[in-house]
């Protein structure tokens, strides 16, 4: 089915160790996003490419990094993870202003 | 104070009636209007978008909007136990990124 792929979908990892969260979309989308989920907080966007070759920083950057390899693909780099990063993690996809977001199904990290 | 609001919840309504979410906004140039429905463990689905003043409806769901009031809301008609769900409101900021509320948790009991 067409949408947005996210992998892996749980992780554990401990103290200082990285790891890159991979998600692609197959809607010919644009715009791709990464937000990251904590109970009571809502959504929060980490970062985002409006198009292929360009990414910037959302409300809560820190601790990550991001690459646009190519229309299809963007991944989300934590260098050194840090219990404060355990969160669950949404990669979405936007076609435009006018068709809102597609989600990913979601990678619920734990760093212990 | 927060660009999105909601009531958090949670919003408890007995099956058949009407539940009503509320959303409120700070940004008054913000032009589009979200609901997403997200199950427990699931990712959000968008239900419902609306841009223009008034009343938009979908089947059982209705979003209106008030620009001037900064409001944005939801009814959902004839509530089901599968609507039972977090509904979360989300503005966009231009660029086509979108702000979320922090969601409100619906359950209807049959």
């Amino acid at each position: 089915n067409a949408g947005v792929t996210q992998t892996p979908k749980f992780q554990v990892l401990k103290t200082g160790q990285s790891m890159t969260l991979q998600c692609a979309q197959d809607m010919n989308h644009n715009s791709m996003y990464w937000y990251r989920q904590d109970p009571g907080m809502g959504l929060r966007l980490i970062y985002y490419s409006a198009s292929e070759g360009t990414t910037d920083k959302g409300e809560v950057p820190n601790g990550y990094n991001v690459s646009r390899l190519n229309k299809r693909e963007f991944s989300l780099r934590l260098e050194s993870a840090a219990p404060s990063q355990t969160s669950v993690y949404f990669c979405a996809s936007s076609g435009g202003t006018l068709h809102g977001y597609t989600f990913g199904s979601g990678t619920r990290l734990t760093v212990v | 104070q927060k660009e999105v609001e909601q009531n958090s919840g949670p919003l408890s309504v007995p099956e058949g009636a009407i539940a009503s979410l509320n959303c409120t906004y700070s940004d008054r140039g913000s032009q589009s209007f979200f609901w997403y429905r997200q199950y427990s463990g699931k990712s959000p689905e968008l239900i419902m978008f609306i841009y223009s003043n008034g009343d938009k409806e979908d089947g059982r769901f209705t979003a209106q909007l008030n620009k001037a009031s900064q409001y944005v809301s939801l009814l959902i008609r004839d509530s089901q136990p599968s609507d039972s769900a977090t509904y979360l409101c989300a503005v966009n900021k231009g660029a086509q990124k979108l702000v979320f509320g922090q969601g409100t948790r619906l359950t209807i009991n049959p």
